[in-house]
Formats: C-alpha cells, structure tokens, sequence
C-alpha cells in the first residue's frame, strides 16, 4: 500500500491566487514527521515547510502553510498568493521509523506538478 | 555555504562500467541517504548511513554499494550498471535522527546507462 498518496498528477492557478497540493498518507507510527519538498525544472530539491504528528498548529512559512487534519491523515499544501516561479513539481514526504532507533526513511508521494499561468 | 554537494551532475556511461557517484556535505551531519528519482514513481531510497561506517539498504538497494569512511562523505558504486540504473540520482543529509530533522538534498546527478 501507498504510504504517501498524491492524487493531483497536475494543477493549474492563475498568478496571486492561491492553491492547496493535496497529500494523505498512511503510517502506524505515532511519532511521523511530514515534509514538503519543491522541484523546479533545474532539479533540485527545496525543502518547504515541516509538520511533526505532535504538532498542534498547522505549520507556516512565509507563503506556505500546511494543513494538518491527523484524523484524516492528510497534510495538504497551501501556497497563497501564487507567483510564477512557484510552477513546479511539489513532493510530498513523510520520515517514518521508531524514534531513538537509527532507522530514518523519507518516503515520497509521486508528485504534483504546479502550473502557475499570468 | 552549507551544502551537499554531488558529482558528476551529468554522466553517460555503457553497460558494465563501474561508476562511483560522489557526494559530500559540509554541515557535520550524522545521517546521509541516496535517492533514486524516476517518472511516475517519486523519489526511493537506496541506502542510508547513520554515522562513520554504519549504512543499511533502503527499498531498491540491488545494484549499488555504498561506503562512509568519513562523516562528510557517502559515495553511491555501480560496480555494474545496467540501462534500469539510468535514473536521477540525489544526495541527502540531516543533522541526526529526530523526526524533525530535516534532510537537505544535493543537486542531483542525472545519469544514462546506454
């Protein structure tokens, strides 16, 4: 089974609106971190915002917010008031293993690709 | 600058010739992971090391070797690449092992097994 599921293959938003990235994910873990990642054409991979499982807010970062529904397990990106350099591929991960234990894993979704249009 | 940093960025190479993928970070972090990233499928991992000479298999280990002589070091072996090994290649660390730890990624290296 998926650990991180995003359903979204493509989205597009016009400039200054905003847009929300669907993620859910599966784990039995209690203690989870979750993690969004941006890819532009250039390749690499920009760390975005964090949300960990014990957290109570919902996370932010500038233009960035997550929101966190635990219940649901899901931990949506939120970007407001979209610009043109925000077109990319956005990854969803979750880091997963008992804590204290040494086993770390990132595991990611497919991803979404962001089409930001003028 | 903190950074992790990979070479080659781009290599071409034939079937059966062994390649090793550098990558570095100057950040004195404990953790370091490889990470293959092909279309359709998002990023998966391949090995991962906790310190000096402790490294354990991701998901798709089969294929690679890798070392961690020095903590700032993790190089990822192909003794024998085969055309499936073609993929985009990442470099990741992050200061230790708490869930909150973010993993920063190096720059990618793209490679093609003909």
């Amino acid at each position: 089974a998926q650990k991180i599921t995003q359903t979204q293959p493509g989205m597009f938003v016009q400039e200054k609106e905003a847009v929300t990235l669907d993620c859910t994910y599966d784990t039995s873990d209690q203690s989870y971190g979750l993690f969004w990642y941006k890819q532009p054409s250039s390749g690499e991979m920009i760390f975005l915002i964090y949300q960990g499982s014990y957290d109570e807010q919902n996370a932010t970062e500038g233009r960035y917010s997550l929101n966190f529904q635990k219940a649901r397990k899901s931990a949506n990106l939120v970007i407001s008031a979209s610009q043109l350099g925000d077109s990319a591929m956005y990854f969803c991960a979750m880091r997963e293993g008992p804590r204290n234990t040494g086993f770390q894993k990132l595991v990611f979704g497919t991803g979404t690709r962001l089409l930001v249009s003028p | 600058e903190a950074q992790v940093t990979q070479n080659p960025r781009y290599l071409i190479t034939v079937t059966g010739k062994k390649l090793t993928v550098t990558c570095s970070q100057n950040m004195n972090h404990e953790y370091m992971s490889w990470y293959r990233q092909d279309p359709g499928l998002g990023l998966r991992q391949i090995y991962y090391s906790m310190n000096v000479e402790v490294t354990d298999k991701g998901d798709v280990p089969e294929g690679y070797k890798v070392s961690r002589k020095e903590k700032r070091n993790f190089p990822l072996i192909l003794e024998s690449p085969s055309p499936n090994q073609t993929s985009l290649y990442f470099c990741a660390s992050s200061p230790g092992l708490a869930e909150t730890d973010t993993q920063y990624f190096g720059p990618g290296t793209r490679l093609t097994v003909l």
